[in-house]
């Protein structure tokens, strides 16, 4: 059983197409994180939710949406696609609070768009 | 923002030799995790470092914690070809969940 899974695992698109990435955990976590790792490997954190509710909201254009229906899934909805989204998306999980909280990832979704 | 940096970003040893990742950050955290990053893979945890002093080991690597210096090392001995991966440090800040994740350094282990 796959901890945390994304669908797709490859996206290919053209400029200004609108595609979105599906992530569900089964881990019981209640924390939810969309990172963005670029060509150079850079992590960036984009979103995070925790139990369905946005609490991390870093410098993102407002055409990525994240969208968490329980706390088992967060879903990523980007629109007007452009050459600089091209990555690799990571979502990933854990537990919420003070204390050791390990990120679980799932396998990432790269993106490419033409 | 808190900014954390990994030096050197890339790495390349021959098979049998010690060297050690430095990763700084900029803010106070006592809580400093490792991952592992093979390529064209997902991150794996490595490590999760809690305290001042903290000493993990696991194998051939082992890391620790100096929340005064706000500095985390990997040490690598006797290196091995298995080793060859990305490794990053991550930061967590003290009010929780959000990770900041350091520049990440390319390891290269040469038979």
């Amino acid at each position: 059983d796959t901890a945390v899974s994304q669908t797709p695992k490859y996206l290919v698109t053209q400029m200004g197409n609108d595609k979105s990435i599906k992530c569900e955990q089964n881990l019981g976590h209640d924390t939810m994180y969309w990172y963005k790792q670029d060509s150079k490997k850079f992590l960036k954190i984009m979103f995070s939710y925790n139990n369905k509710e946005l609490i991390i909201n870093e410098t993102v254009p407002n055409r990525f949406s994240p969208k968490s229906p329980d706390k088992a899934h967060l879903n990523l909805h980007i629109n007007s696609l452009e050459l600089g989204d091209s990555a690799v998306y990571f979502c990933a999980s854990s537990l919420y609070g003070v204390g050791a909280n390990v990120l679980t990832f799932g396998a990432g979704s790269r993106l490419t768009v033409l | 923002e808190l900014k954390v940096e990994q030096n050197p970003l890339f790495l390349s040893m021959q098979e049998g030799k010690n060297y050690t990742i430095y990763c700084n950050y900029s803010t106070t955290s006592d809580r400093l995790y490792w991952y592992r990053q093979d390529p064209g893979k997902s991150l794996e945890s490595l490590f999760v470092l809690l305290s001042n002093g903290a000493v993990k080991q696991e194998g051939r690597l082992m890391a620790s914690l100096d929340t005064k210096a706000r500095l985390s090392t990997l040490h690598i001995t006797a290196a091995v070809h298995d080793l060859s991966a990305t490794y990053f440090c991550a930061v967590d800040t003290n009010t929780g969940n959000q990770f900041y994740f350091g520049t990440g350094t390319s390891l290269t282990v040469i038979p």
